[in-house]
């Protein structure tokens, strides 16, 4: 069955790093777009960042402002988001989410989410 | 940015009623519009996309409708399992939104 299984969150200080891993499996992972949407502590959902199937194409949300970076490894099922700059706002359960349907040309609806990764920023 | 304005942010009822969520976009989302049900420590669900398709899996008693600027969840008739946080989410444009959600709690 589909999976997907994150990793990568834990604790860090203000102005540093991470980097979050997206496992896949139960699906062609090659085919198919990949989110990150995160949800900070009693907040609601936001969307974070989008990367095509052939990793060709992405998109961030605004408030991302060239801190993030998200990638892709076809050969592994296997996405990333690396997060640098961080700040105590970026606090989340960040998830990964697989677009809905296969070889979308652009990001489709999340057809697929996993558990989640807790980033925590704080000094 | 397209900003998606949820209402009621509450909604309490008793099971086998019927709940009708809204939610208004700021500007037209082309129908690409999805809604999605969070429970508490499980991962978010897709339950409509496009407005009005049901995703595979969802029962029945959830319908979506609507257009251009407003869209509509409905819940025929809750069951115990329909208590939850539902989003609406547009991906007419970038960067993809959601809503701020809508709470359905026991009444």
């Amino acid at each position: 069955q589909v999976q997907l299984v994150e990793s990568g969150g834990g604790v860090v200080r203000p102005g540093g790093s991470l980097r979050l891993s997206c496992k896949a499996s139960g699906f062609t992972f090659s085919d198919y777009g990949v989110h990150w949407v995160r949800q900070p502590p009693g907040k609601g959902l936001e969307w974070v960042a989008f990367i095509r199937y052939d990793g060709i194409i992405n998109y961030y949300g605004d408030f991302v402002q060239g801190r993030f970076i998200i990638s892709r490894d076809n050969s592994q099922n296997t996405a990333h988001l690396q997060m640098n700059s961080l700040r105590p706002e970026d606090t989340a359960l960040y998830y990964c989410a697989k677009d809905q349907r296969a070889g979308h040309e652009n990001a489709d609806y999340f057809g697929y989410w996993g558990q989640g990764t807790l980033v925590t920023v704080s000094s | 940015e397209i900003v998606l304005t949820q209402s009621p942010a509450t909604l309490s009822l008793s099971p086998g009623e019927r709940a009708t969520l809204s939610c208004r976009a700021s500007q037209s989302v082309r129908n690409y519009l999805a809604w999605y049900q969070h429970k508490p420590g499980q991962a978010p669900r897709l339950l409509i996309y496009d407005v009005s398709t049901r995703a595979t899996g969802i029962p029945a008693r959830f319908s979506g409708s609507g257009s251009g600027t407003d869209s509509t969840l409905t819940i025929s008739s809750l069951e115990p399992e329909d208590f939850a946080i539902y989003y609406c989410q547009q991906r007419g444009s970038w960067p993809l939104t959601f809503g701020g959600g809508s709470k359905v709690e026991i009444k």
